[in-house]
């Protein structure tokens, strides 16, 4: 089993919709969370944090569900410039080894 | 204000071949990486350095090796290169994971093809 999974999507939304989807990690004792945006053929750049009860930075929100094993983003009111590869980084406790998701890829059209 | 900065962004080699990547920062950060990023695999840690004159395997690093001889350089090297090796490599900074600042800067990547 990996040790982070992603629905690699892709998610094609109009604009204005709201999009969601979930991070699945196999270590209980992970302690860091984040998501990463990527672009085509572009380096991946920090989105955000995502904390133990839950943020929201602008149109997205981050949640983490630590009894389920997963973490969440959620955008609201989607714009075309959304359109991206959304990567899922887990920190490990012990070593803080990173882990990175295969990426959840979202497409929003006009 | 260059961040972390890779040389060279594509090349193109014929097996057997060697070549060195190059990853320079500017933000003192402790530690470096080195990641490739293969379609459908996410990205797969090859090596990384907690500091200068250290270097440690990552879970992908056959067929690469690596040198951190300076704190604000990463060199990735492929001594003989094979068409398995396509893809495209990542070099990334932070500081320590233990500092609460981990999160990770990247360079722009680098295409590498093995032909």
């Amino acid at each position: 089993r990996k040790e982070v999974e992603q629905d690699p999507g892709p998610f094609n939304v109009p604009e204005g919709a709201t999009v969601a989807f979930n991070c699945t990690y196999s270590n209980s004792a992970s302690q860091s969370f984040f998501w990463y945006r990527q672009d085509c053929r572009k380096e991946p750049k920090l989105l955000m944090s995502v904390y133990s009860s839950g943020n929201e930075d602008g149109r997205f929100t981050a949640q983490l569900n630590r009894a389920s094993q997963y973490i969440s983003l959620l955008i609201r009111d989607s714009k075309l410039s959304d359109s991206a590869t959304y990567l899922c980084v887990v920190i490990g406790s012990n070593d803080y080894k990173l882990s990175f998701g295969a990426g959840t890829t979202v497409t929003v059209r006009a | 204000n260059a961040g972390v900065t890779q040389t060279p962004k594509f090349r193109v080699l014929k097996t057997g071949q060697s070549m060195t990547l190059l990853c320079a920062q500017d933000m003192n950060h402790e530690y470096m990486y080195w990641y490739r990023q293969d379609p459908g695999m996410g990205l797969r840690l090859i090596h990384y350095s907690v500091g200068e004159g250290t270097t440690a395997k990552g879970e992908v690093p056959d067929g690469y090796n690596v040198s951190r001889l300076k704190k604000q350089n990463f060199l990735l090297g492929l001594e003989s290169a094979a068409p398995s090796q396509t893809s495209v490599y990542f070099c990334a900074s932070s500081q320590a994971p233990d500092s609460g600042a981990n999160v990770l800067t990247f360079g722009a990547g680098s295409r590498l093809t093995v032909l």
